[in-house]
């Protein structure tokens, strides 16, 4: 049974640049949602895909997009990076998008932008 | 606004001894999920337990337990003899039914870093 899968591992990119991280939810769950960890914090929430539409979203910019494809995998797209961007971001996923189902984590892609 | 906290920073051990990691929780609704993840240096978090909020009671699997207290808003979790495995950057997390829509979106306190030295 494959659990959540993430690609790339590693990224890096400069400055305005445009990124596209990749995410395959474990089999059988049809949602996904995105974090973004900071070095030395807790993931935040970016937003949460459901039946191809972004279903809740937490506080973070237009730059921030994301898609959800008929598979239940997903994209999350990231535009104008900031240095500020730089950090690790998890892809979970949950089959449903209730506060009580469990959302199972993937490796994470490191993203580095200089 | 929901929100957890986890004042622990870090913790240090030595292996055998017992560890307890805090989390307080602040939520406006009656109805709420809390979780724990364990995140190992590889980065990928690691579910270990669910609770909503009308199941008080405490829970133990194998060598973790968890106390769970409406009362002071708190779910703290304990490793009983903890083993250098244990090592990993522990993370308490809420998740509310809002408004009466049930969205799935965690809140992670900032985690605390226990390490457990042979």
């Amino acid at each position: 049974d494959a659990g959540v899968t993430q690609s790339p591992t590693h990224l890096i990119k400069t400055r305005g640049q445009q990124v596209t991280l990749r995410c395959s939810p474990k089999s059988g769950h049809d949602t996904v949602s995105w974090y973004q960890q900071a070095l030395g914090q807790g993931p935040q929430f970016i937003f949460q895909y459901y039946e191809e539409e972004e279903r809740q979203r937490g506080n973070f910019p237009d730059r921030f997009s994301g898609h959800q494809f008929p598979n239940y995998s997903s994209e999350l797209n990231v535009n104008a990076l900031l240095l500020g961007d730089s950090a690790l971001y998890l892809c979970a996923s949950s089959s449903g998008l209730a506060a009580g189902d469990t959302q199972y984590f993937g490796p994470g892609t490191r993203l580095t932008v200089l | 606004a929901q929100k957890v906290t986890q004042a622990q920073t870090e913790i240090s051990v030595v292996e055998k001894e017992d560890v307890t990691l805090d989390c307080v929780y602040e939520t406006r609704d009656t109805t709420y999920y809390l979780f724990w993840y364990k995140q190992p240096p590889s980065g990928e978090l690691v579910f270990l337990i669910r609770r909503n909020s009308f199941d008080e009671q405490n829970e133990i699997s194998g060598r973790y337990s968890w106390n769970f207290q409406k009362s002071t808003s708190s779910f703290n979790f304990t490793i009983t003899a903890s083993q250098v495995v244990d090592s990993a950057v522990y993370f308490c997390a809420l998740s509310e039914v809002a408004g009466g829509t049930s969205y799935g979106k965690l809140t992670f306190g900032q985690g605390t870093i226990l390490t457990v030295h042979p």
